[in-house]
């Protein structure tokens, strides 16, 4: 089957530094997405992943390990327009995105 | 910056009714998809489109869900007899042949009463 895994919330200050987990099984992996998602808007990409290792892309990070079915996203210096959900996706290839129910992080002052 | 654009932003009908939901999708994209979000649960697949025809579908679109690109710009969606349960924001996306990058459109929240 196919299974996306992340947790439900989190809390995280102004300015520090949060990672938001996220592990799957399926077969057929191709690649690992990592969309924002502001209340009542539009998923935005932020990122996607097809080999092991790190991507960095100004404050945003994300990583992918395939051998273990596990990828996460690394916020620095949060801001509090950060606050939102972030979605966990998988693809392999030209299938739809396959979505995680989110993670919703909140920053606070 | 190109963008993907959805008409009408909020649509309310009856329960029965038949409502379109219209997408523009950026220009040189052709991979087109409808997905649906239900308030407060995970984005979900419904219809993936290419090259004039369906390519994929969930099992949430079924005969009451149709999708048709009836001109070189728009791409649409159909429910022919709206239900309660299809009371949610849907979201049109589409990529480009060089990219595995979809981009979202703003949504249309459909209610259904």
């Amino acid at each position: 089957g196919q299974n996306i895994d992340q947790p439900t919330e989190m809390t995280a200050t102004e300015g520090a530094i949060v990672q938001i987990n996220c592990t799957y099984q399926t077969s057929g992996f191709n690649g690992l997405f990592w969309y924002q998602q502001h209340a009542g808007e539009a998923p935005t990409f932020l990122s996607y992943n097809v080999l092991d290792g790190l991507e960095e892309k100004g404050r945003f990070s994300s990583f992918l390990s395939r051998s273990k079915g596990y990828s996460y996203l690394l916020l620095k210096e949060l801001q509090m327009k950060d606050s939102a959900s972030y979605l966990c996706a998988w693809s392999s290839g030209n299938t739809p995105l396959v979505f995680g129910k989110g993670t919703r992080l909140s920053v606070i002052a | 910056e190109p963008e993907v654009t959805q008409t009408p932003s909020h649509q309310v009908t009856q329960m029965g009714q038949e409502v379109i939901l219209r997408c523009v999708p950026i220009s040189n994209h052709l991979y087109f998809y409808w997905y649906r979000q239900i308030l407060g649960q995970k984005v979900e697949f419904l219809v993936s489109f290419y090259n004039n025809e369906i390519s994929e579908k969930s099992e949430i679109f079924d005969d009451q869900f149709s999708v048709e690109r009836p001109d070189g710009s728009n791409f649409t969606l159909k429910i022919r007899s709206t239900k309660l349960e299809d009371s949610a924001m849907y979201f049109c996306a589409s990529r480009a042949p060089s990219s595995y990058e979809q981009y979202f459109g703003p949504g249309t929240r459909l209610t259904v009463t």
